[in-house]
């Protein structure tokens, strides 16, 4: 299969703890995004990359959190000292940017779902 | 700014029925429109979109959507579903010149025999 893939599918941890996720998009990709989705509502948009560059960054991603993709290929989202609000399934996608300019289809991950006690 | 309605929450039907899941949007300027179904634990798979052209849209497992302009909808239906059919259904756009997909709330449907 060669979906995007994200790992841990489910992470606990205590508040105040440092988490990271890790996502691998589809290989030809060369932009990728992040998203977040509390119970009950639609994803929400936190940041993207084109390549290694983070090329925008929703005001939903505060200070405590962090993206990168170092090598324009995999990425990684850390929280430090996660808080109970974090709770909420983080979602990868990524997509192939046209010549036109204009993203194609965004294909999603699994998810990761993070729990804060 | 952007926003996407989703009317019904929810949308029981029984097997073999229609269904319509309606979506409506505000946008000042032109969108790119899409319906994704998220089955329980997993991610979002993409059923249809509408970049230009035909109004009327056909995506996979039977469904269809028809984007109107002039009501900014984009409803999604179906002539008959399955019990598989049973899974949260989100519309999405995208603004034209811009990368983020806005969300709405998601409608459940539940297909029962």
């Amino acid at each position: 299969d060669t979906g995007v893939s994200q790992d841990p599918r489910h992470k606990i941890t205590k508040r105040g703890q440092n988490v990271t996720f890790r996502c691998d998009p589809i290989s030809e990709h060369n932009r990728l995004y992040w998203y977040r989705q509390t119970l009950g509502q639609g994803p929400e948009f936190l940041t993207y990359f084109q390549n290694e560059a983070q090329l925008e960054k929703s005001r939903l991603l505060s200070d405590r959190f962090s993206a990168e993709r170092p090598k324009g290929s995999f990425s990684t989202l850390e929280i430090q000292r996660t808080e109970q609000g974090d709770s909420a399934m983080y979602l990868c996608a990524s997509s192939l940017d046209g010549r036109a300019g204009n993203s194609r289809e965004q294909f999603f991950g699994p998810g990761t779902r993070l729990t804060v006690l | 700014a952007q926003s996407v309605t989703q009317l019904d929450s929810q949308v029981p039907v029984f097997e073999e029925a229609p269904v319509e899941l309606r979506c409506n949007y505000s946008s000042s300027v032109s969108v790119y429109l899409f319906w994704y179904v998220q089955y329980p634990n997993q991610g979002l798979q993409l059923l249809l979109k509408y970049l230009s052209g035909s109004t009327l849209v056909k995506g996979i497992n039977g469904f269809e959507a028809e984007f109107n302009k002039s009501q900014t909808s984009f409803h999604l239906r179906k002539p008959s579903v399955h019990i598989s059919d049973t899974a949260e259904y989100f519309c999405a756009v995208r603004w034209q010149a811009g990368t983020a997909l806005i969300f709405g709330k998601g409608t459940t449907l539940s297909v029962s025999s």
